[in-house]
């Protein structure tokens, strides 16, 4: 079954860290770019972060520069997001998806919530 | 920065036809994506590179684009197509990758 599967969620206080994680099975992991899409809910989807195939490129959106960083493990098949300084607006469920071509998205995961709350 | 602007909010009664767009400066020159989504379910895309339907996805969903101007049109409207629907818009040659605010769509 192909999927992908976000772990790692949580409760965390203001300018605490956490790690998520996303797993990939059955298909070709190391041949996608992969994403972090978030979703809240005053402000929608809103896309966090990229990495490239071989994991040589990523970047993130404007207002996790310096906080969040991504990474991959195409030997286990995994994807993570490093957020550091987590904010009340990081907020969100946290979705890892698969990247097609033109950009679109046709795999997601089912999400992992995070909660920044004091 | 990149602005993708949708309407929040639309109805539409059974049997007729929905057409939800997505405005942004020159947003014809670039890639459009369509998803649809359920409360308590993950995203799902319905329409890619504005008028690529995935498999799955009924004859009813298609869209197109103009120059500022992308829309999805769901004909023969019915309670299962009641969603909130977001535009997805591509520019990798500026690595921008941006989704509208989202519409919820009612079926009275």
């Amino acid at each position: 079954h192909v999927q992908l599967v976000e772990s790692g969620g949580g409760v965390v206080q203001p300018g605490a860290s956490l790690r998520l994680s996303c797993g990939g099975s059955t298909f070709d992991f190391h041949n996608h770019g992969l994403n972090w899409v978030r979703q809240t809910p005053g402000k929608g989807l809103e896309w966090v972060a990229y990495i490239s195939e071989d994991g040589t490129y990523d970047f993130v959106t404007d207002s996790v520069k310096g906080r969040f960083t991504v990474f991959r493990d195409n030997f286990k098949s995994t994807m993570s997001l490093q957020m550091n300084s987590l904010r009340p607006e990081d907020t969100a469920v946290y979705y890892c998806t698969r990247n097609r071509a033109g950009g679109s998205y046709d795999l997601w995961g089912r999400g992992t919530l995070v909660t920044v709350s004091s | 920065s990149y602005v993708v602007t949708q309407t929040p909010h639309m109805s539409v009664a059974p049997g007729k036809t929905a057409g939800i767009t997505c405005e942004g400066d020159n947003i014809g020159d670039k890639n459009v994506h369509w998803y649809q989504l359920r409360p308590g379910q993950p995203p799902t895309v319905v329409m890619y590179n504005a008028n690529d339907r995935p498999s799955g996805i009924p004859e009813r969903f298609s869209a197109s684009k103009s120059a500022n101007t992308a829309t999805l049109t769901i004909s023969g409207v019915d309670d299962g197509d009641e969603a909130d629907y977001y535009c997805q818009v591509v520019d990798l040659d500026n690595d921008q990758r941006l989704f509208g605010g989202g519409t919820k769509l009612t079926v009275l």
